[in-house]
C-alpha cells in the first residue's frame, strides 16, 4: 500500500513552454502533498505544501505565479512549470501523507525536466 | 525550517567496513526521520525517531536520537554494496518535512 506515482517520469522541452507534472496516490487519500526540488548531489528542498481544496502554501524564494499547484482531489495534486527556462531544469518529486497523520511520507519516482 | 546539517556528504567505504552519518540541528528537534534514496531513485522512509536518547535498530542499521533531541546518527554495521545511496536526515514540523543535507555513501566491493 501507499503508492505514489508521478507522470511523466522525465520531460525535456523548450525553453518557455510549460510543463505540468503529475502526482497521485494511487491506494489512499492523501490530504497533503508535497512539491520538492532537487538538484544534482544536492537535498531535497520543499518547494510547496498542497492541501486538497485550497491554496498551496510557497516556500520562501519559490515563485507562485511560476510554479502552479493545483490539488483538485484528495488523489491527485499536480505541478505546472510555466515558461520554463534552462535553470529549471532538475528533478520534481512529490510526496503525500494523509495515513495516521504526519510521520511517513510516501514519495514519488520523481519527474526529470530538461528545459533547452 | 531551518536545514539540518549532516556529515560526511560524502564516504566511500570498503564491503564490510562500517558507515556512521550525523545530523547536527541547532534548534531542538521533535523527531527525526531518515530516508534512504538510491541513485536516481527517490527518497524511501526507514525510520522516525521522537523520544530523547532513543535507539532503534533494524537489522545491520542503528539509529540514535540524542539526549538533547539536537542531533541524530545512522550506523551500518558491516556495510554491503546494496548500502550505496544518499542518507538523509528530516525532521517534520508545521505540516512540513525538511531534509537535511544528506550523506552520499559509495561502497566498493
Amino acid at each position: 500500500g501507499a503508492v505514489v506515482s508521478q507522470h511523466p517520469s522525465w520531460v525535456i522541452c523548450k525553453s518557455g513552454t510549460s510543463v505540468k507534472i503529475e502526482c497521485r496516490s494511487l491506494d489512499f487519500q492523501a490530504t497533503t502533498m508535497f512539491w520538492y526540488r532537487q538538484f544534482p548531489k544536492q537535498s531535497l528542498m520543499l518547494m510547496a505544501t498542497s492541501n486538497e481544496g485550497s491554496k498551496a502554501t510557497y516556500e520562501q524564494g519559490v515563485e507562485k505565479d511560476k510554479f502552479l499547484i493545483n490539488h483538485a482531489s484528495l488523489t491527485l495534486s499536480t505541478l505546472t512549470v510555466t515558461s520554463a527556462h534552462p535553470e529549471d531544469s532538475s528533478f520534481y518529486i512529490c510526496s503525500a501523507s494523509g495515513l495516521a497523520g504526519y510521520n511517513e511520507q510516501f514519495f514519488g519516482p520523481g519527474t526529470r525536466l530538461t528545459v533547452l | 525550517g531551518q536545514q539540518v546539517m549532516q556529515i560526511p556528504q560524502y564516504q566511500h567505504v570498503q564491503e564490510g567496513e562500517d558507515f556512521t552519518t550525523y545530523c547536527n540541528s541547532s534548534t531542538t528537534l521533535s523527531n527525526i526521520q531518515w530516508y534512504k534514496q538510491r541513485p536516481g531513485g527517490h527518497p524511501v522512509f526507514l525510520i522516525q525517531l521522537v523520544k530523547s536518547g532513543e535507539v532503534k535498530k533494524q537489522k545491520r542499521l542503528t539509529f540514535q536520537f540524542g539526549e538533547a533531541k539536537k542531533n541524530s546518527s545512522l550506523h551500518i554495521t558491516a556495510t554491503q554494496t546494496t548500502d550505496v545511496g544518499t542518507y538523509f536526515c528530516g525532521h517534520t514540523g508545521f505540516q512540513k518535512l525538511v531534509f537535511g543535507t544528506g550523506t552520499r555513501l559509495l561502497v566498493s566491493p
